[in-house]
């Protein structure tokens, strides 16, 4: 079975200032590594997705995640936050085989100001 | 519109009452997904279906009830709602890419509270 581990619950930052979101997974097999954003009152929408290749991933909006394997870590990164990247960051994890469901981490909140 | 839907946004009901939040996806995906998502716990998947007629639990599937006899709907229903149920549920869609993984695309929500 797969598990995400959002490290931050919270993560305040400066507008401008760069940030690192950070996620662990678990999982026994080789998996598939998502990044979702959730602005207030609104669904999950997809920032960026790692499912072979590179290992840097580039998403929308300025954000970017690199996948290291031996550390088992999917870290999400933004070189300078704007106020409306203020939402409700996502990890998450399905195993590589097809059609599995996603697990999800219990969220990061970044919070953006100025 | 092409998309996908939930119905309703918003609902209160009582304990004990018979309640279905309906998902509806216009891209014919194989795949239909119900996650809750609660303060502190993230989402969690509740019940998935990878095709009509072809169902199974996820994390916390007791309490509630799916069916899907089409492609396009995949219904969620709680048959007698507790208070525990209060909560926001979404409905995700997922086309599978050409390595197999699900990339999913999510509906609105349904908030539902249950007093």
């Amino acid at each position: 079975a797969q598990s995400v581990t959002q490290l931050d619950s919270q993560v305040p930052v400066f507008e401008e200032a760069p940030v690192e979101l950070r996620c662990n997974y678990s999982s026994s097999v080789s998996v598939y590594l998502f990044w979702y954003v959730q602005y207030p009152n609104q669904g999950l929408q997809l920032l960026l997705k790692y499912l072979s290749g590179s290992t840097l991933v580039k998403g929308i909006n300025g954000f970017e995640a690199e996948f290291n394997k031996s550390q088992t870590s999917f870290h999400l990164r933004k070189p300078s936050v704007h106020i409306s990247d203020t939402a409700e960051y996502f990890c998450a994890v399905s195993a590589g085989q097809a059609g599995t469901a996603l697990i999800f981490g219990k969220g990061t909140t970044l919070s953006v100001s100025s | 519109d092409a998309g996908i839907t939930q119905s309703p946004r918003y609902k209160i009901t009582e304990t004990g009452r018979q309640v279905t939040l309906m998902c509806h996806q216009t891209w014919s995906h194989s795949y239909m997904f119900w996650y809750r998502q609660d303060l502190g716990h993230g989402l969690r998947l509740i019940y998935y279906s990878a095709a009509a007629d072809i169902t199974d639990k996820g994390e916390v599937p007791d309490g509630y009830v799916v069916s899907r006899s089409k492609t396009e709907n995949f219904p969620l229903t709680l048959e007698s709602a507790t208070r525990s149920q209060t909560s926001v549920y979404f409905c995700a869609s997922g086309g599978t890419s050409h390595s197999g993984a699900n990339v999913l695309t999510f509906g609105a929500g349904s908030r539902l509270t249950v007093l």
